[in-house]
């Protein structure tokens, strides 16, 4: 299993541009989480979703969109890109039938910079 | 308000020397606490899950404790391959329904050989 598999590695994007961070995981879990992390910053929760078709706002959801179209597949777009997105992003997975309860399972991120 | 606190926020130990990292919390329904290892320019990694007051989890030199407002992670004769990243994250619900993950900012452990 590759587990959980995030695309691109680094990206740097001008402001006003818009991108879509890709996330893919490998371990039929039900749920995914995007998450992103700032220098010195515990990862804050922008949205996840319990199931395909279903998602919801984390902590921090302004700016962002989803869609989990796939049990596999949780992308995360970026409209509008501005300075304060300037993060790593990290998606995650779990599986669990009793509301989220059980560890997640993290990719290797995706360092943005917006100039 | 819901938050995570860990302290220290950096430690520095030699090899050998014991030592333990604090995760104190406020959260409405706690539903779990997670210790996760994170190393420079990668995702964290689980270590523990506790889900109760009283409950210990131990993995080699790692030992995880929880009590009602904190939870303690005790390293005992730690090497330098224990340096990285201790991130403590809690689950509670949502107002709306749900649930929600909040993580503190971690500790940054460094073991000198």
């Amino acid at each position: 299993n590759a587990g959980v598999t995030q695309t691109p590695k680094f990206r740097i994007l001008k402001i006003g541009q818009s991108m879509t961070l890709q996330c893919t995981q490998d371990m039929n879990h039900n749920y995914m989480y995007w998450y992103r992390q700032d220098p010195g910053m515990g990862l804050k929760l922008i949205y996840y979703s319990v199931g395909a078709g279903i998602t919801d706002k984390g902590e921090v959801p302004n700016g962002y969109n989803v869609s989990r179209s796939t049990t596999e597949d949780f992308p995360l777009r970026l409209e509008l890109a501005a300075p304060s997105q300037t993060s790593v992003y990290f998606c995650a997975s779990s599986y669990s039938k009793t509301g989220g309860r059980n560890e997640q399972f993290f990719g290797p991120g995706t360092r943005l910079t917006v100039l | 308000e819901d938050q995570v606190t860990q302290s220290p926020e950096a430690l520095r130990l030699q090899e050998g020397e014991s030592s333990s990292l604090n995760c104190s919390y406020t959260v409405s329904g706690l539903r779990g606490l997670f210790w996760y290892r994170q190393d420079p320019g990668k995702g964290p990694e689980f270590l523990f899950t506790l889900y109760s007051a009283g409950e210990e989890k131990e993995k080699e030199r790692l030992k995880a404790t929880l009590t009602k407002k904190e939870s303690f992670l005790h390293i005992t004769a730690p090497k330098p391959e224990d340096s990285a990243t201790y991130l403590c994250a809690v689950q509670g619900p949502f107002n709306t329904g749900g649930f929600k993950t909040i993580f503190g900012a971690g500790t940054r452990l460094f073991v000198k050989a």
